[in-house]
C-alpha cells in the first residue's frame, strides 16, 4: 500500500482557489489516486479520481505529474460549504485494504 | 436507491455489553468495509469482505467480529464492549472493478 502525506490543515478565503497536495512516493504502476471529502458527522464522499495528467469534473480538478509521486487537488473558488477534511488515497485494482491517514482539514473563511 | 445505510445511528453501551451494527447496501457491491474514526483522526479499517461468506481483518480488528451472510449486509459485532471502542463507525462498499468507496452516514457509539 502506498503511504500518503498531506498537510494537516489549510485556511482559505471564500472565492479563492485552493490546492491541496498529496505526496505518494511509492505509488505502484497500477495504482489510482482518489480524493474524498468528509464533512463533520458524515461519511467520506468521493470527489475525484485519476491515474495520470489532469482530470476535471464539476467539483474539482486533479493534477498528476508524469512521475506520479504526488498529486494536487484543486478546488476552484471555494465557499464556506467547502470546509471539510480532504483525504488522498492511493490504491490499485485488487486492493482490499485502504489507509486513509489524517487528511487535510480545510477551513474556508468569509 | 438508498446507497449505504447503517443501523443504529447512535448507541450507548455499558462496559461488557454486546451489540451488533448493521450495514446494508443496495448497489450490488461485492466489497464491504467497516472503519472506525476517533476524534481528529482519519479512518482506520477494522474488517472487510470481498464477497458473500468471506471476511478478513483490517488494521484494527481486535475486539470486533464480522459476518457477511448476505451480499447486501455486513454486520459488525462487539462481544464485550470497552470504553476504547467509543468511536464513530463507518461502513463502505464498492464494486470489484471500481476504486471508489461509498460510505454510510455512520454510527456513533459511546461505551461507558
Amino acid at each position: 500500500l502506498a503511504k500518503t502525506t498531506q498537510p494537516i490543515s489549510m485556511d482559505s478565503y471564500e472565492g479563492q482557489e485552493v490546492n491541496i497536495t498529496c505526496s505518494h512516493n511509492n505509488i505502484a504502476t497500477n495504482d489510482y489516486i482518489t480524493w474524498y471529502q468528509q464533512f463533520p458527522s458524515q461519511g467520506p464522499r468521493f470527489i475525484i479520481q485519476g491515474y495520470k495528467t489532469k482530470v476535471t469534473n464539476e467539483v474539482a480538478s486533479l493534477f498528476i505529474p508524469a512521475d506520479r509521486k504526488s498529486s494536487t487537488l484543486s478546488l476552484p473558488r471555494v465557499s464556506l460549504s467547502d470546509t471539510a477534511v480532504y483525504y488522498c488515497l492511493v490504491a490499485g485494482p485488487g486492493t482490499y485494504k485502504y489507509i486513509f491517514g489524517t487528511g487535510t482539514r480545510l477551513k474556508v473563511l468569509a | 436507491n438508498a446507497g449505504v445505510t447503517q443501523t443504529p445511528k447512535f448507541r450507548v453501551l455499558k462496559t461488557g455489553q454486546s451489540m451488533t451494527l448493521l450495514c446494508a447496501q443496495d448497489m450490488n457491491h461485492e466489497y464491504m468495509y467497516w472503519y472506525r474514526q476517533d476524534p481528529g483522526m482519519g479512518l482506520r479499517l477494522i474488517h472487510y469482505s470481498v464477497g458473500e461468506g468471506t471476511t478478513a481483518k483490517g488494521e484494527v480488528p481486535d475486539g470486533y467480529n464480522v459476518s457477511r451472510l448476505k451480499k447486501q449486509n455486513f454486520l459488525l459485532g462487539l462481544e464485550s464492549a470497552a470504553p476504547s471502542q467509543t468511536s464513530v463507525y463507518f461502513c463502505a462498499s464498492r464494486k470489484t472493478s471500481v476504486e471508489t468507496q461509498y460510505f454510510g452516514p455512520g454510527t456513533r457509539l459511546l461505551v461507558l
